[in-house]
């Protein structure tokens, strides 16, 4: 059971560049989407999410971008940071009232110097 | 700033026990769940609970795991008899839906590792 999807184990970006994660998705029910940031030995830490209404939603250096024809999402970071290197996991929930999260695989991003 | 808070961080039980694994969610929240993550493997969805009943479970939440809110504060994830395979991070989380902001803050999670 496959519905979210992070083809991406793993990325390294340099410390000042662009970050992009990508994630698709599978369940056209899903209509809210999260990305969390996991370090290891802690829980998941909520960054940014996004309404299905919505195609774009920003909050500091993180974006999130939405294309519901194509069913991706993905999150940029700009400019990334040696403290961004984390897990990120994408996650979705469907229609309704705090319904169950669906987490991605994750994606191991490293931010070098 | 408020978080979930969970105890223990790591706990060591032998197969057949019974295990209680805690939480305290964030004070003003509403809907509460467990999650699990196996080592090298994605968080998966255990319980969600509100209003103080089950609103929904997966299929690895069977007749051995349980769950109660035994007063205003804590959130127990109980496992009556653990087997190797329950080895895993169990995360707790809470969340307070307003408007269409349905954002679940975890805590730290309890490293159950079973013998």
């Amino acid at each position: 059971d496959q519905q979210v999807k992070q083809n991406s184990p793993s990325l390294s970006v340099q410390e000042g560049r662009i970050s992009i994660l990508n994630c698709d998705y599978t369940n056209s029910m899903f209509d809210y989407f999260l990305w969390y940031k996991k370090y290891p030995a802690e829980g998941p830490t909520f960054l940014i999410s996004i309404s299905s209404i919505k195609d774009k939603n920003e909050d500091g250096r993180f974006t999130v971008f939405l294309n519901k024809s194509a069913k991706h999402l993905s999150l940029h970071i700009v400019p990334s940071q040696p403290g961004d290197s984390a897990v990120y996991f994408c996650a979705a929930s469907a229609a309704g009232t705090a319904s169950k999260l669906t987490f991605g695989t994750g994606t191991r991003l490293q931010v070098t110097l | 700033e408020p978080e979930v808070t969970q105890t223990p961080s790591h706990q060591v039980t032998q197969m057949g026990q019974e295990v209680i694994l805690r939480c305290v969610p964030i004070s003003n929240h509403l809907y509460f769940y467990w999650y699990r993550q196996i080592l090298g493997q994605k968080v998966e969805f255990l319980v969600s609970f509100y209003n103080n009943e089950i609103s929904e479970k997966s299929e690895i939440f069977d007749d051995q795991f349980s769950v109660e809110r035994p007063d205003g504060s804590n959130f127990t994830l109980k496992i009556r008899s653990t087997k190797l395979e329950d080895s895993a991070m169990y995360f707790c989380a809470s969340s307070a839906p307003q408007g269409r902001s349905y954002e679940q803050y975890f805590g730290p999670g309890t490293r159950l590792t079973v013998t």
